[in-house]
């Protein structure tokens, strides 16, 4: 399959801890992005990393990069219940062509 | 600016009928993808159209089909309705060619086929 894998498939934690989601890739990327989906609505972009970048920031999210390993992991720094929701990677191929990894369902209980 | 809106929200069908769902791209946004969500298989491309043209194809069989106007709004058509076409469909637009950033989605059109 061309989608990359994330884990773990669903992650339980208390609000105020960190939650950390991994995302692995087979081939060469452009750029990595996260996404979030709240209950099967839209996504909703967080963040995007060129594979020419090893770290970004934003607000409680880090996302990293290592393309030697074709992995990225995101961290949701002091969780929030309304960050309950499914996290997925994806993969920038050709450009407006995203390839999905199949997600983290992340609950965050208050 | 308004977002990415996609019609109908939601929409049962029976085996055998044919859909056609509609997006609307961000205002000067070019470039239209489409995405089919299902539990069983995850968020799958199905094609992408910029200018009018299909650039990018998923690997989906031939009942689905879209396009796009010159007012770069899309739609997308499913022909002969399966089951296994009940999913969530989503829109995602982007300024065009040459673009390497964020793709804006819809909130998606949820497809029963019954």
């Amino acid at each position: 399959s061309q989608q990359g894998e994330e884990d773990p498939q669903a992650l339980s934690i208390q609000e105020g801890e960190n939650a950390t989601m991994n995302c692995s890739y087979k081939t060469s990327i452009n750029n990595l992005q996260w996404y979030r989906q709240n209950s099967g609505r839209g996504l909703v972009h967080l963040i995007l990393i060129r594979s020419n970048e090893r770290e970004k920031h934003s607000g409680r999210l880090r996302v990293t990069l290592d393309t030697s390993k074709k992995s990225s992991s995101l961290l949701i720094t002091a969780s929030r219940a309304a960050d309950t929701a499914s996290y997925f990677c994806a993969r920038d191929n050709q450009g407006g062509k995203l390839i999905f990894g199949q997600g983290t369902e992340l609950s965050v209980k208050p | 600016k308004a977002g990415v809106t996609q019609t109908p929200r939601y929409l049962i069908k029976t085996r055998g009928q044919q859909v056609t769902l509609s997006c609307s791209p961000i205002s000067g946004h070019r470039s239209v993808s489409w995405y089919q969500q299902t539990p069983g298989q995850g968020l799958q491309f199905l094609f992408e159209y910029f200018s009018e043209t299909q650039r990018n194809k998923g690997n989906f069989p031939g009942r689905f089909s879209g396009r796009q106007f010159s007012n770069s709004r899309s739609e997308m058509n499913v022909s002969t309705l399966e089951l296994g076409d009940s999913a969530l469909y989503l829109c995602a637009s982007s300024p065009g060619q040459g673009y390497t950033g964020e793709l804006f989605f819809g909130e998606g059109s949820r497809l029963t086929v019954l």
